[in-house]
């Protein structure tokens, strides 16, 4: 149990292009989906959290009209790069929250990998 | 300033040679501490969640410890397949569910 996809797994784009990566929770309903970067050799860094039905949450630094956020479902949460430029290149993680033995655990999904020239 | 080290950044091992990883953590408050298993370019799988001093928990060769300051994740006898990156992430008392506040991590290179 507790599965959570992403697609695409690896997408390079021109610059100046935008790109929509999908989080899918499989196999249970996610309220709180969460979006993650990571550069190489680097910890995991949230970028946002993404509340089904209302407005995603963008932590400090994270530029919301660049990495748009629409979680339109229990089970689905999209972020969209805009004008992706290299700088954005990036390993993206979505994880979705869920209740495993009385305690909330994140799963994450397989990660999608940017590359932008 | 919360804060997690994990160290060391990297351990080779022969197959067979057990060790253990540190994960020491500075926060304000915690809420529960979390170790994960990365292969390279995958998303982090999930192993252990800690929510006390004192507690364990153990997963086939692996096995995981808490105290107030830090979290060891021991491995016994370990073989290649245990070879990927571990990471440790602490939640904060009173913060949102992502606010996973996440170490560099330790990769672990296990020799046959």
């Amino acid at each position: 149990g507790a599965v959570v996809s992403q697609h695409p797994s690896w997408v390079i784009c021109k610059s100046g292009t935008s790109v929509k990566i999908e989080c899918r929770s499989l196999d249970f309903q996610a309220t709180t989906m969460f979006w993650y970067r990571q550069f190489p050799k680097q910890s995991l860094m949230l970028m946002a959290t993404s509340n089904e039905g209302s407005k995603a949450t963008y932590e400090q630094g994270v530029e919301k009209d660049k990495f748009l956020i629409n979680h339109a479902s229990l089970t689905l949460s999209t972020l969209t790069v805009t004008s992706a430029h290299p700088e954005d290149s990036s390993f993206y993680i979505c994880s979705a929250g869920a209740v495993a033995g009385g305690r909330d655990t994140q799963y994450f999904g397989p990660g999608t990998r940017l590359t932008v020239l | 300033e919360d804060q997690v080290t994990q160290s060391p950044e990297a351990l080779r091992l022969q197959e067979g040679e057990s060790s253990s990883l540190n994960c020491s953590y500075t926060v304000s408050g915690l809420r529960g501490l979390f170790w994960y298993r990365q292969d390279p370019g995958k998303g982090p799988e999930f192993l252990f969640t800690l929510y006390s001093a004192g507690e364990e928990k153990e997963k086939e060769r692996l096995k995981a410890t808490l105290t107030k300051k830090e979290s060891f994740l021991h491995i016994t006898a370990p073989k290649p397949e245990d070879s990927a990156t571990y990471l440790c992430a602490v939640q904060k008392r009173g913060g949102s569910q992502g606010n996973l506040i996440f170490g560099k991590g330790t990769k672990l290179s296990v020799k046959p």
